[in-house]
């Protein structure tokens, strides 16, 4: 049982490429989500996914767009990477129904940087 | 504000002495709350969940709420050099239906 699976583990870029962040759950969850984590920044909420074929905005989504590909997949994708995007990537997943959560998986996280 | 607030620390504390983390939050509809603990380079591991009002205690932690106050805590009790760690507390959101992190706490327990 995978859990939450990220791929990929790590990843160097230069400014302007642009590259997809893939993620995949096998826990039938209906919200997934896309954070990025800066030291002494937590998680930060980049988009989400509440459920299949629905996808909103973060703390902060600019320079990101998202794809809920159908239950099980969510991708990010950075289009024209910047210095500024260098950060942990963390994908997870969660089932919520009526208010509330369950708590969330997290896969094992991208670590990216932008040069 | 925040949708999500925690004191940064760090906070340091000696062994064997109770560490108390804090939390609040601006959804007053919330109802679902979860600390998290992570190590250095890993992903976050969940430790407590609660979705009502009062205490609710696992082994040597135990997860506070005051809906009313929107204020969340954890308490490490006999707390170890192995709990040293960032803490962060989570809350999902009723607004949105999304999970919001806080900026976490850093723990540091000295032997």
């Amino acid at each position: 049982n995978a859990g939450v699976t990220q791929t990929p583990k790590f990843q160097v870029l230069k400014t302007g490429q642009s590259m997809t962040l893939q993620c995949a759950q096998d826990m039938n969850h209906n919200s997934m989500y896309w954070y990025r984590q800066d030291p002494g920044m937590g998680l930060r909420l980049i988009y989400y996914s509440a459920s299949e074929g629905t996808t909103d905005k973060g703390e902060v989504p600019n320079g990101y767009n998202v794809s809920r590909l159908n239950k099980r997949e969510f991708s990010l994708r950075l289009e024209s990477a910047a210095p500024s995007q260098t950060s942990v990537y963390f994908c997870a997943s969660s089932e919520w129904t009526g208010g509330r959560s369950s708590s969330a998986f997290f896969g094992q996280g991208t670590r990216l940087t932008v040069v | 504000q925040k949708e999500v607030e925690q004191n940064s620390g760090p906070l340091s504390v000696p062994e064997g002495a109770i560490a108390s983390l804090n939390c609040t939050y601006s959804d007053r509809g919330s109802q679902s709350f979860f600390w998290y603990r992570q190590y250095s380079g890993k992903s976050p591991e969940l430790i407590m969940f609660i979705y009502s009002n009062g205490d609710k205690e696992d082994g040597r932690f135990t997860a506070q709420l005051n809906k009313a106050s929107q204020y969340v805590s954890l308490l490490i009790r006999d707390s170890q050099p192995s709990d040293s760690a960032t803490y962060l507390c989570a809350v999902f959101m009723e607004y949105g239906n999304k999970l919001v992190f806080g900026a976490g706490t850093i723990l540091r327990v000295k032997s």
